[in-house]
């Protein structure tokens, strides 16, 4: 069964640090991967995603992430945080080799920024 | 362009009412979908609809049933509301019939309290 497991439900940084968040996912196959951010009391809005073509992927607000296959990881990563990066992001993925329409949501990292 | 747009924003119910949660997307999606979004859960797909006049249950669709009106509108009813149906609730859709790799836009949730 496809799964995703994000490591850490809470991320705290300094403003201009880097950000680093991890996840990993359990797939037989490829899967398309997702990246969303929630901010409070929003809808979830996407940040960037994989379908297979360049394995580094760049998003929006100078996120990007890198899947890597051999550690079954898509990691998010940004350079220097800003405090409008307080959120909450959720890994996705979808399992496309059984035609399902169903993402299957990771729990979430609470991102915190610090003055 | 408003997206995808759901009413009402928040609820809060009485064991055993009903209600019915809508919402409405304007940009010619084929496929809509419902979550529910607790704490530590990220979020669970209740039912789904990969085109007009096509439903189908999801992770956790006991307690509800869905209507997918037209193209633009896909509702979410619960017949007798409980408790563990405290929750808030996300509505999106996508332009894919079913592949599951294009992106789906969210709604801005309806935060529902049943007492």
């Amino acid at each position: 069964a496809q799964s995703v497991t994000q490591l850490d439900s809470h991320v705290s940084v300094s403003e201009g640090t880097p950000v680093l968040l991890r996840c990993n996912y359990s797939s037989s196959y490829s899967p398309s991967l997702f990246w969303y951010v929630q901010h409070p009391n929003k809808g979830l809005q996407l940040l960037l995603k994989y379908t297979s073509a360049a394995t580094l992927v760049k998003g929006i607000n100078g996120f990007e992430a890198e899947f890597k296959k051999s550690e079954t990881s898509f990691h998010l990563t940004k350079p220097s945080a800003h405090m409008s990066d307080a959120a909450e992001y959720f890994c996705v993925v979808s399992p496309v080799e059984d035609s399902s329409y169903k993402l299957i949501f990771g729990s979430g990292t609470r991102l915190l920024v610090r003055p | 362009n408003a997206g995808v747009t759901q009413t009402p924003k928040f609820q809060v119910l009485k064991t055993g009412q009903s209600m019915t949660l809508q919402c409405a997307q304007d940009m010619n999606h084929n496929s809509m979908y419902w979550y529910r979004q607790d704490p530590g859960m990220g979020l669970r797909l209740i039912y789904y609809s990969a085109s007009e006049g096509t439903t189908d249950k999801g992770e956790v669709p006991n307690g509800y049933n869905v209507s997918r009106l037209n193209k633009r509108e896909f509702s979410l009813r619960l017949e007798s509301a409980a408790p563990s149906q405290t929750s808030v609730y996300f509505c999106a859709s996508s332009a894919d019939r079913g592949r599951g790799t294009d992106t789906q836009y969210f709604g801005p949730g309806t935060r529902l309290t049943v007492l």
